[in-house]
This record gives C-alpha cells, structure tokens and sequence, in this order.
C-alpha cells in the first residue's frame, strides 16, 4: 500500500467548504481510480483517469464532485460545499495498465461535522 | 441494487483450520473476479483473481473457486493463521464492450477473525 500516497490521511470540514483529496499514483502507473467507502458498506468506484483525461466518472455524483489527473503532479479529487453525507473513507487506486489488478492508497478520511 | 454480495459480515475460525469466505454475484457481464484484504486504517491489497475461464486458482494458501452456473465464489484459506484476521472484500469486473480496466464492483466485506 505504501506505493500510492494518499494526502492528508484525515480531514476535517464544515459544511459549506471544499475538500480537497490528493493522491500520487505508484511509480510508473498511469491509470488513477477514485473509489468511496461509507461506514459499513463496501468500496464503491467514482471515477477512473489517465493523464489529463477522464476515462469513466460515471460512479460520481452529478453535482459539488470532480476530478482531475494532471499532465505533471497528483490526482485530485474535488467535493465543493461539502455535506454530512460525504463523510466517508476515500481511496485512491493506480495501475500500470487498464486491466491490472488495483494498488489501492491508505486512504483520506473524511469527515464533515 | 448490491450485485456482488458478501452474506456472512462475520467468520471466525481457529488457528489451523480452514477459512471459507463466500461471494454471490448477479451480473452475467462479470468476467473477472478478485479478493482483497483489508487491515483497518489500511487501503484494501491484493489477494487474488480468477478468470471467468477458469474454476479455480490458488496461490500458497489461498485458493479461489468459481461456480460460473451459480453465480458463486469463494475463498479458501488453509491454514488460517492469525494474521490472516482482517476484512476480506470480494470484487468483480464487467467486460465493457471489449476492453477490460479497474473499475470494480465490491461486496460488502466479511470479517475474518483466526483465533490462536
């Protein structure tokens, strides 16, 4: 797990405000998955980018959520004016190629108060 | 709609034994099935995978069994050791028109507790 680096591990906002997720996919993928963890339920896919490209976001909700994956630094995940509901484990996963198995992070906990 | 499911969210197993974790799945399009563990404060990693083509696979301890007829995975550990104790997730991936890629659908987790 120790290959793709989450950022931070744990965040706190209110709602209203903007949470920022950063992930650095493992040396040398170029494949970046967003994945979201609710208490008691399992992981459940967002979005899945390569460099500068969005390739599916059809697990992100339609509104306050985006991502990114620049040509030079991290994946971002975006979630503008956050809500109780967000609150949630958030993983980020890399892969060399498009069909091999995920390396996840350690995951951003999140959580809105 | 749960299309991978995980019915046991617990199992506990003595040291030595086997463990037994099982997964039901409704999607025909699914191809590609995998395991992953998961300590707390962790990321899930990788266990192991089977292919749609295939009935079993097994890797040390760990095998996987798929009953495609069924809709029906499992995994077996033996033995079970106590570091095996964390939350086993099962995952499955659809063929999407040709081209495959990480985007999984997981159960919901089953804890596995191995006592010594």
């Amino acid at each position: 797990n120790a290959g793709v680096m989450q950022n931070p591990r744990h965040l706190v906002r209110r709602r209203g405000q903007e949470a920022r997720l950063r992930c650095s996919p493992m040396k040398g993928h170029s494949h970046v998955y967003w994945y979201r963890q609710l208490p008691e339920e399992g992981l459940k896919f967002m979005v899945y980018l390569q460099k500068e490209n969005i390739i599916d976001e059809s697990g992100m909700p339609k509104e306050r959520f985006s991502a990114e994956f620049p040509k030079e630094g991290p994946s971002i995940l975006r979630i503008q004016q956050v809500v109780r509901g967000d609150s949630a484990a958030y993983f980020c996963a890399s892969s060399p190629q498009g069909n091999s198995p995920l390396h996840f992070g350690n995951g951003t906990r999140l959580t809105v108060t | 709609d749960q299309q991978v499911k995980q019915n046991s969210p617990s199992l506990s197993v003595q040291e030595g034994r086997i463990s037994i974790l099982n997964c039901d799945y409704t999607n025909s399009m699914f191809d590609y099935f995998l395991w992953y563990k998961k300590y707390p404060a962790e990321g899930p990693t990788f266990l192991i995978s089977i292919s749609s083509i295939k009935d079993k696979n097994e890797d040390g301890r760990f095998t996987v069994f798929l009953n495609k007829s069924a809709k029906h995975l499992s995994l077996h550990i033996v033995p079970s050791q106590p570091g095996d104790s964390a939350v086993y997730f099962c995952a499955a991936r659809a063929n999407a028109g040709g081209t495959s890629y990480g985007k999984l659908t997981f159960g919901q987790g089953t804890i596995l507790t191995v006592h010594p």
